[in-house]
């Protein structure tokens, strides 16, 4: 089992439906990251947190420390939006290195 | 915002060649830099940790002498593909952390490095 699980891997939506992708960890963390990973390879990062909620845009994540759970949301989405969503977490114990979910592509259709 | 670049974007190569690629924080120092390659489809696998001015931590099963880092200064770290075969084609992405940041864990990606070895 990854330690930093993430569902569901593929999501096709059409344009303008609220997504939200989902991570699960099994290790204690000191924050969490989202990731954005365009065609081109490219990667933005969108958000790290440790607790509560963050919004930037039409990007809400959400984090539960005790559920052990984030949450990644796309309000109003968009076929830019496409791309493959990655959380990464740094592990309490791992110091600086981040542990990486498999990733989630996400295609908005038109 | 911070940015970190890589050089080249994309390299072509013949097997046996040997292939540098830069990575560079531009508007920050990072005393740590981080290398990754991705497969298709699949996620970030960390090679090394990369520390300005000692000997890279490389992760198991990476060669060192296969993959050569060097972190000479705070604002650049270079990999080295060494005698490069195909099975050494794949996307290689930096990342650097901001340690003058209020929090330590700010990390900043780079856009990658694709090389294909033929």
């Amino acid at each position: 089992k990854n330690e930093v699980e993430q569902s569901p891997q593929n999501l096709t939506a059409q344009e303008g439906e609220f997504i939200t992708i989902n991570c699960s960890y099994s290790v204690g963390i000191s924050a969490l990251h989202w990731l954005q990973q365009h065609p081109g390879g490219g990667i933005v990062s969108l958000f790290m947190l440790s607790s509560g909620k963050k919004k930037h845009g039409r990007l809400i994540a959400t984090i539960n420390i005790q559920e052990k759970h984030s949450s990644l949301h796309i309000t109003a989405s968009h076929p830019r939006d496409s791309a493959v969503y990655i959380c990464a977490v740094w592990g309490e114990t791992s110091g600086s290195r981040l542990t990486f979910g498999e990733g989630t592509q996400l295609t908005v259709n038109p | 915002g911070a940015v970190v670049s890589q050089h080249p974007s994309r390299v072509i190569c013949k097997s046996g060649t040997s292939v540098k690629i830069e990575c560079r924080s531009l508007d920050f120092q990072a005393t740590t830099m981080f290398w990754y390659r991705q497969f298709p489809k699949q996620s970030l696998m960390l090679m090394a940790t990369s520390n300005e001015g000692s000997k890279a931590t490389y992760e198991q099963g990476v060669e060192k002498d296969k993959f050569l880092i060097n972190h000479a200064s705070l604002t650049l770290s270079t990999l080295t593909v060494t005698s490069a075969h195909p099975e050494d084609s794949s996307f290689y992405i930096c990342s650097a952390r901001d340690v003058s940041g209020a929090r330590w864990e700010t990390q900043y990606f780079g856009p990658g490095t694709r090389l294909l070895v033929l």
